[in-house]
């Protein structure tokens, strides 16, 4: 089975601009959701999304929104893009609500604004 | 608010047995987890202890002290592979975050010498 996909891997942004990333879950998985791990440090979680409803939502401004989809999936968006929003943002899906607390991360989408 | 405390870096040599330690301050503790991730990799779980005592897995053995705000993750039989950073995380009624919205220490980078 596949694991947890985001895409894109790798993309690169200037100040002000937007962008989207996306990902899938593990098949059966309803819960997703998203962090922020700038380098050396550990992950930051940005907001946790089940049966397409926001259940959880970290410290971070309003220019980071999120959605879930019918099928699972999600996106994460962050608008006018600041230098410090270079990071790596994991996607993480787990079975749901009632999850013992393991999450399956995927590998990724690496941003680098400048 | 949430605060793990974690060392950064630790070297042990192949074979032997290594104990990373961390402790936490948080209101409406709800699980404590300890992820490996590679470098460049996403991080993977390892263990889950939500009650005080110890839970052994493989190589792999993770103790929780909830009155004293302390845990740590203990691996055996060290092998080159085992080099990575480890991630101690904790989950809170209280913040907000949902049933996947975990706190993350900043990690330990654990090397491995021959």
């Amino acid at each position: 089975d596949a694991g947890v996909t985001q895409s894109p891997t790798h993309l690169i942004k200037t100040r002000g601009q937007h962008v989207t990333l996306r990902c899938s879950p593990i098949s059966g998985h309803k819960s997703v959701s998203w962090y922020q791990q700038v380098l050396g440090q550990g992950p930051q979680f940005i907001f946790q999304y089940y049966e397409k409803e926001e259940r959880g939502r970290g410290n971070f401004p309003d220019r980071f929104s999120a959605r879930q989809f019918p099928n699972y999936s999600s996106e994460l968006n962050v608008n006018a893009l600041l230098l410090g929003d270079s990071a790596l943002y994991l996607c993480a899906s787990s079975r749901g609500m009632a999850s013992t607390g393991e999450l399956f991360f995927g590998e990724g989408s690496r941003l680098t604004v400048l | 608010g949430q605060n793990i405390d974690q060392p950064t870096e630790m070297t042990a040599t192949e074979g032997a047995i290594v104990q990373i330690n961390c402790t936490y301050q948080t209101s409406g503790f709800n699980g404590l987890f300890w992820y490996q991730q590679h470098a460049g990799e996403a991080p993977t779980f390892l263990s889950y202890n939500v009650l005080d005592g110890l839970e052994e897995k493989g190589r792999f053995s993770s103790f929780l002290s909830r009155s004293k705000g302390y845990s740590y993750l203990l691996l055996k039989e060290l092998q080159m592979k085992d080099s990575a950073s480890y991630l101690c995380a904790v989950r809170s009624l209280y913040s907000g975050g949902g049933a996947d919205g975990l706190t993350f220490g900043k990690g330990t980078h654990l090397i491995i010498q021959p």
